[in-house]
Order: structure tokens, then C-alpha cells, then sequence
């Protein structure tokens, strides 16, 4: 079985554009979850869609969202990029959503950097 | 609230030494399930672990251990014997009624 692809692995953006990272999950998987990496903030959670429904959210502004197709591929979209956006996002996909412990498999993610 | 705590920011062992990752976490949810990630230089976070708060029962995995306390809430990853291919950022995670929420991550650098 395929892992959890992301595309584009690596992007360079301006302050001011806006940017949108692509991640299909892993087949038969109808959660997918996107988070943030940063050095100084670590790990934080955006969002969690299922059945093209978003399920969760983490606190982020306005300016991150995100969407699922009825395939259950996802994208995210950040709109007027600020340097502190720089950042890894990786994408997670798990059979189901909303349940407890459920293992999210991890893609290698996309490496964002704004200029 | 949630909280995951890994105190030690960077570890620097020789190879062959046993190394011990650290977690402390914080949660009001009796149900919850906390978790063991290992992110190599790649970047993609490969599941280690899944612990349930029921069950304290310590785990073996050929030379990976854990030790759930939850009289500490402590949730401590041993590595014995530790290769150069251990080499990586170790988080630790806990999922309690929502979002999974993340402990900043301890270096673990294994010297040759």
C-alpha cells in the first residue's frame, strides 16, 4: 500500500501570496490531518477533515484552511503569507476520525519557506 | 488543558549505551492515549508506540521499552543498546477527548 504522498515536498513563496499544499492519504483512509512544524512552536495541529467535512481545528487565523475531496484528498491553502509561516506541514491520514487513539500514518511533508 | 513535556531538548550518547527519553503529560480527560513518534532526517514522523490510559502495563519491542506510570503521568521511552540509526527527533503525543497534541521533541544524536 502507497503511504501518504505530499506535494510539493519543498516550496518558496513571497510575504504577501498564497500558497496551496496538496496531500492524498493513504488508500481506503477517510481522515486526513494537517500540522504545522516549527523550531520554536514545535508540532501544532491546523485541521482534521473527514468525509470532505472539517472535524477539527487548531488555533490558527483565518488566513490557513483547508478542504477534502470526495476521494478524500486534501489541500490546504494559506492566503497573505507572513515570514512566521515558514514552516514543515505534514499531512496524516487515519481510517477513521473522531476516535480515540486512532494511529495517523504521516506523510514526509512540504518544507515551506516564505521570503 | 493538554500538556506533553520532554524536558531533554538534545541527547548526545556513544553507540551501545541504553538511552532514556523522558515525557511528562498533562490532561483532565480519564480516557486518553498517548503516543511515540520517531522523525528521522527525512521528516516523516513514523509511529512507535500507542498506549491506552487503562493499561500500565510496560511494553518491550526488541530494543525499544516503555514505561507508563500514571501516578507520575509519565510516559518514558528506553532505547537499549542504541545504534547510529537511532539517530532522530523522538516526540511524544497525547490524545485525549480532541486533538492530538505534541511534546516539543528530544534530539537523540548516537555517536559512532
Amino acid at each position: 500500500k502507497a503511504g501518504v504522498t505530499q506535494t510539493p515536498r519543498y516550496l518558496i513563496k513571497t510575504r504577501g501570496q498564497q500558497v496551496t499544499l496538496s496531500c492524498s492519504p493513504i488508500s481506503g483512509h477517510r481522515s486526513v490531518s494537517w500540522y504545522q512544524q516549527t523550531p520554536g512552536q514545535g508540532l501544532q495541529f491546523l485541521f482534521e477533515y473527514f468525509s470532505e467535512t472539517q472535524r477539527n481545528k487548531g488555533n490558527f487565523p483565518g488566513r490557513f484552511s483547508g478542504r477534502q475531496f470526495s476521494n478524500s484528498r486534501s489541500e490546504m491553502n494559506v492566503s497573505t503569507l507572513e515570514l512566521g509561516d515558514s514552516a514543515l506541514y505534514l499531512c496524516a491520514s487515519s481510517p477513521l476520525a473522531g476516535v480515540r487513539g486512532n494511529e495517523q500514518f504521516f506523510g514526509p511533508g512540504t518544507r515551506l519557506t516564505v521570503l | 488543558a493538554q500538556k506533553v513535556t520532554q524536558a531533554q531538548t538534545e541527547i548526545s550518547v556513544v553507540e551501545k549505551e541504553d538511552v532514556t527519553l523522558d515525557c511528562v503529560y498533562e490532561t483532565r480527560d480519564t480516557t486518553y492515549y498517548l503516543f511515540w513518534y520517531k522523525q528521522p532526517p527525512s521528516g516523516e514522523l513514523v509511529f512507535l508506540i500507542r498506549r491506552n490510559s487503562f493499561d500500565e502495563q510496560n511494553e518491550i519491542s526488541g530494543r525499544y521499552s516503555w514505561n507508563f506510570q500514571k501516578s507520575t503521568s509519565s510516559f518514558n521511552f528506553t532505547i537499549t543498546a542504541s545504534q547510529v540509526v537511532d539517530s532522530a527527533v523522538y516526540f511524544c503525543a497525547l490524545q485525549g477527548a480532541q486533538k492530538l497534541v505534541f511534546g516539543q521533541g528530544t534530539r537523540l544524536t548516537i555517536n559512532p
